[in-house]
């Protein structure tokens, strides 16, 4: 299976922050990654799909990039909806795997 | 509007068994490579089992000769049988169409 290394698994930032969330895959998966967001007890919502492609209606603050082994998923200023808990996901193989996950906390 | 509704979800004793059901609205199950994944309390996402629209399945290890994905293209349903249920199955069950929209959830707890 291909592993997914994400990081950090906490950050604490203040609204109106750039904040920079790190994927690292253990092999090539070209551009065939998602980031999530997910809040407490709720189901996860796709933000970024192609490592790069915004989600209908999602805010343009969420971007995305990077291929093959390294991805990145950038919010260029925090809101306060915006602290919840972030993954990505790869699916380059029917097998899929997600990153462990970044939970945002406020500073 | 694509939807996804799960049920099924209970508790039940090690060795047990439950089936859940992904009711679709917006979208056709047969149509569409559909998914389940599953999270662990206060854990990460764990890709459990998938679907094609061909009709090839493929589990995850840890679940394969215990767990059966399949489909009711009639009813637009999508269903995961669980069998030999342990304690480490205990999670919320996620059904997903391609990556996207996710079903709510249903939680699974396996304890005696």
């Amino acid at each position: 299976d291909i592993q997914m290394a994400q990081s950090p698994s906490t950050l604490s930032a203040s609204v109106g922050d750039r904040v920079t969330i790190t994927c690292r895959a253990s092999q090539s998966i070209s551009s065939r990654l998602a980031w999530y967001q997910q809040k407490p007890g709720k189901a996860p919502k796709l933000l970024i799909y192609k490592a790069s492609n915004l989600k209908s209606q999602v805010p343009s603050r969420f971007s995305g990039s990077g291929s093959g082994t390294e991805f990145t998923l950038t919010i260029s200023s925090l809101q306060p909806d915006d602290f919840a808990t972030y993954f990505c996901h790869q699916y380059s193989t029917y097998s899929w795997t997600f990153g462990q996950g970044t939970k945002v906390e406020i500073k | 509007e694509e939807q996804l509704v799960e049920s099924g979800g209970d508790l039940v004793q090690p060795g047990g068994s439950l089936r859940l059901s992904c009711a679709a609205s917006g979208l056709n199950v047969g149509d569409n490579y559909m998914t389940w994944v599953r999270q662990a309390p206060g854990r990460g996402l764990e890709w459990v089992s998938v679907i094609f629209s061909a009709g090839n399945t493929y589990y995850a290890d840890s679940v394969q000769g215990r767990f059966t994905i399949s489909r009711d293209t009639s009813k637009n349903t999508l269903f995961l049988e669980m069998n030999n249920l342990r304690a480490d199955d205990t999670a919320m069950y996620y059904c997903v169409k391609g990556f996207d929209p996710w079903g709510q959830g249903t939680l699974v707890i396996v304890s005696s």
